[in-house]
C-alpha cells in the first residue's frame, strides 16, 4: 500500500524561530500533496495544496509568507513555519495523492508542533 | 457553500451496533470517505463510496445515497478499540476533500 512519512513526529521550538516539516511518499510518486492543520477536538483544516514543480495554492486565511511550502520533487514536500508563535502550536498532517488516483489521499502520521 | 454535518458525539456499548450519519452539500461529488482517527494520530482510511448502496468490509459498512446527500457508517460488534473520532469527507468537483467536524464515538463496557 501507499505509505507517507512525516518528519519530525513532534517538535518543540521557541517563539520566533522557524520549523521545517518534511512529508515523503515512500513507495509512489505524489504529484499532489496536501497540508492540513488540526487543533484539539477539531476536524482537519486544509492549509494548502502543493503540486510538484509549481507554487502551492493556499486556502483563504492561511498566510503564505508564514507557512512556506516547497514541493521540489515527486516524493517530497516541506512545510516551514516561519517566526513561529504559540498559536501555531497544532497537529500538522500531510497527505499525498497518486497521479492516476484523484479520489484518494494517503495520510502521513502527523507532526505535533509546540511553540513555547 | 459547502457543508458536511455529522453528530458531535455518540456513545455505544461494547458488542453492540452503532450507526454514524453524515449529510453533505458540496459543489460536485467525486465520492465520500470515512476515516477513523484516534487521539493524537492521523486519520486512517475506512471506506470509499462513489455509487449508491452499501459497501461492507468486515465489521464496518458504509452506505451512500447521492440523491439525498446522505451517508452512514455502520459499526458492528463494537470493541473498546473502536473508541475514536470518525470523519466523513466528500471529494468535490476539484477532487479536494471537504471534511466534516468528526463524530467522537465513546464505547462503554
Amino acid at each position: 500500500g501507499a505509505v507517507v512519512s512525516q518528519h519530525p513526529s513532534w517538535v518543540i521550538c521557541k517563539s520566533g524561530t522557524s520549523v521545517k516539516i518534511e512529508c515523503r511518499s515512500l513507495d509512489f510518486q505524489a504529484t499532489t500533496m496536501f497540508w492540513y492543520r488540526q487543533f484539539p477536538k477539531q476536524s482537519l483544516m486544509l492549509m494548502a495544496t502543493s503540486n510538484e514543480g509549481s507554487k502551492a495554492t493556499y486556502e483563504q486565511g492561511v498566510e503564505k509568507d508564514k507557512f512556506l511550502i516547497n514541493h521540489a520533487s515527486l516524493t517530497l514536500s516541506t512545510l516551514t513555519v516561519t517566526s513561529a508563535h504559540p498559536e501555531d502550536s497544532s497537529f500538522y498532517i500531510c497527505s499525498a495523492r497518486e497521479p492516476d488516483r484523484y479520489y484518494e489521499q494517503y495520510f502521513g502520521p502527523g507532526t505535533r508542533l509546540t511553540v513555547t | 457553500g459547502q457543508n458536511i454535518d455529522q453528530p458531535t458525539e455518540m456513545t455505544a456499548t461494547e458488542g453492540a451496533i452503532v450507526q454514524i450519519n453524515c449529510t453533505y452539500q458540496t459543489s460536485g461529488f467525486n465520492g465520500l470517505f470515512w476515516y477513523q482517527q484516534h487521539a493524537g494520530e492521523a486519520p486512517t482510511f475506512l471506506s470509499y463510496n462513489v455509487l449508491d448502496g452499501l459497501e461492507e468490509k468486515g465489521r464496518f459498512s458504509s452506505f451512500l445515497s447521492r440523491s439525498k446527500g446522505y451517508s452512514y457508517l455502520l459499526l458492528k460488534e463494537l470493541q473498546m478499540k473502536d473508541s475514536a473520532s470518525y470523519l466523513c469527507a466528500v471529494s468535490d468537483s476539484n477532487y479536494q476533500l471537504i471534511w466534516g467536524a468528526g463524530t467522537k464515538l465513546i464505547i462503554k463496557p
